[in-house]
């Protein structure tokens, strides 16, 4: 059962511009939502992460905004880089059970120059 | 620098044969170690947990006489494709979380075709 609902599974933006990728969850056991970014045959890097009790994380470009009743989240990217081509997947974390994570489907973000 | 190394990044091998995947913490120790397999185009699907000095957890539909799972150390796990065949054909993906920075980091994957 896919616990973790991803949209777009792609995006298009020009540079500069802002990109939003948003994302559901079913697990209410989530303890950790983290963001991850993976290029081309590489493994995912961490991106940015928030929990449960905090409604918004900003670092740098990238902030996640973070609704605990509505069961959703979302990543936003400010002045979108094509850099940032790559794909991005949203997890929930179970913490307090080894840290096991359940991705969401991810979104392919191509940033056109 | 990775602190998660990952090898080989690319093997292939003949149907029947087995292949070895090595995943390594390298700045911490990792009791835990998480195998992922991911499909081109496709989301990161967890296979199982490995576990250091115990059995590890597989996922439902993994079959784990398989995919074998050896975590003999706090910084090494590895992951042994038995008889391989072509549908394994695939990138396989380790990770360990590093708790003192709270931050789980994933190695650079392995290719894995299988002729």
């Amino acid at each position: 059962q896919q616990q973790v609902k991803q949209s777009p599974q792609s995006l298009i933006v020009q540079k500069g511009g802002i990109s939003i990728i948003n994302c559901a969850y079913e697990n209410t056991a989530f303890d950790y939502f983290p963001w991850y970014q993976q290029f081309p045959g590489k493994g995912p890097a961490l991106l940015i992460a928030i929990r449960p009790d905090v409604s918004e994380k900003k670092e740098g470009r990238f902030t996640i905004s973070f609704n605990k009743s509505a069961k959703q989240f979302s990543l936003h990217i400010m002045d979108s880089q094509p850099g940032d081509s790559a794909t991005y997947f949203c997890a929930g974390e179970l913490e307090t059970s080894g840290s096991r994570l359940t991705f969401g489907e991810g979104t392919q973000l191509t940033v056109n120059p | 620098g990775a602190v998660v190394s990952q090898h080989p990044s690319w093997v292939i091998c003949k149907s029947g044969t087995s292949v070895k995947i090595e995943c390594r913490s390298l700045d911490f120790q990792a009791t835990t170690m998480f195998w992922y397999r991911q499909f081109p185009k496709q989301s990161l699907m967890l296979m199982a947990t490995s576990n250091e000095g115990s059995k590890a957890t597989y996922e439902q539909g993994v079959e784990k006489d398989k995919f074998l799972i050896n975590h003999a150390s706090l910084t090494l796990s590895t992951l042994t494709v038995t008889s391989a065949h072509p549908e394994d054909s695939s990138f396989y993906i380790c990770s360990a979380r590093d708790y003192s920075k709270n931050i789980q980091y994933f190695g650079a994957g392995t290719r894995l075709s299988v002729l």
